[in-house]
């Protein structure tokens, strides 16, 4: 079993439309969450923490279920712009902070 | 604006080659990584370092060694280079991270080689 797992898409959506992701992990004692966004031949960079009492950012709102182990991102009023690949990212606080990194989930919003 | 740079956008080496793939960061972070980023696998880390001349095994070093003599610059490298060793390979560093704490991670815009 993978240790992040993501379902690969591509979610095509129009623009306004609503979108989520999720993302489970295997390892329970992870500490911290977040999910990173990669446009199309660019690096991975940070869109947001998870916080175990959720958090938003702006159209972007995370969510952790740390009993059932999986991390989700909604979307709201998609944009063209949002097109990417989105990163759920692990933090394994096992001594040295490693995090490890889901396969992606791919995002088309399209006009 | 912090910045994490690597030597070459694209690299086309040949099977048995020595192949040095090199990262430089200008804002001081103590940790650095190298991955591989391949379709389906997502990002896989090969080796990190804690610092300077520090370096450690990440999930798949077989067939890479690294090299940390500053603390800007880490450098990966393929001592003979083999066909599936083509992919993506991004470098990134971070801040030090005390326990329990979390500092963002970035990344370079990541070599792309191939292996003929």
């Amino acid at each position: 079993r993978k240790e992040v797992e993501q379902d690969p898409g591509p979610f095509n959506v129009p623009e306004g439309a609503t979108v989520a992701f999720n993302c489970t992990y295997s390892n329970s004692a992870s500490q911290s969450f977040f999910w990173y966004r990669q446009d199309c031949r660019k690096e991975p960079k940070l869109l947001m923490s998870v916080y175990s009492s959720g958090n938003e950012d702006g159209r972007f709102t995370a969510q952790l279920n740390r009993a059932s182990q999986y991390i989700s991102l909604l979307i709201r009023d998609s944009k063209l712009s949002d097109s990417a690949t989105y990163l759920c990212v692990v933090n394994q606080n096992t001594g040295f902070q490693k995090l490890v990194f889901g396969t992606g989930t791919r995002l088309l919003v399209s006009p | 604006d912090v910045k994490v740079t690597q030597s070459s956008r694209y690299l086309v080496k040949r099977t048995g080659e020595k192949v040095f793939l090199e990262c430089v960061q200008d804002m001081d972070h103590e940790n650095m990584f190298w991955y591989r980023q391949d379709p389906g696998l997502g990002l896989r880390l090969i080796y990190f370092s804690y610092d300077v001349k520090m370096k450690e095994k990440g999930d798949i070093p077989e067939g890479y060694s690294v090299s940390r003599e500053k603390k800007e610059r880490f450098s990966l490298i393929l001592e003979s280079a083999s066909t599936n060793q083509t992919s993506m390979y991004l470098c990134a560093s971070r801040r030090f991270m005390a326990g329990g704490s979390y500092n963002e991670q970035f990344f370079g815009p990541g070599t792309r080689l191939t292996v003929l």
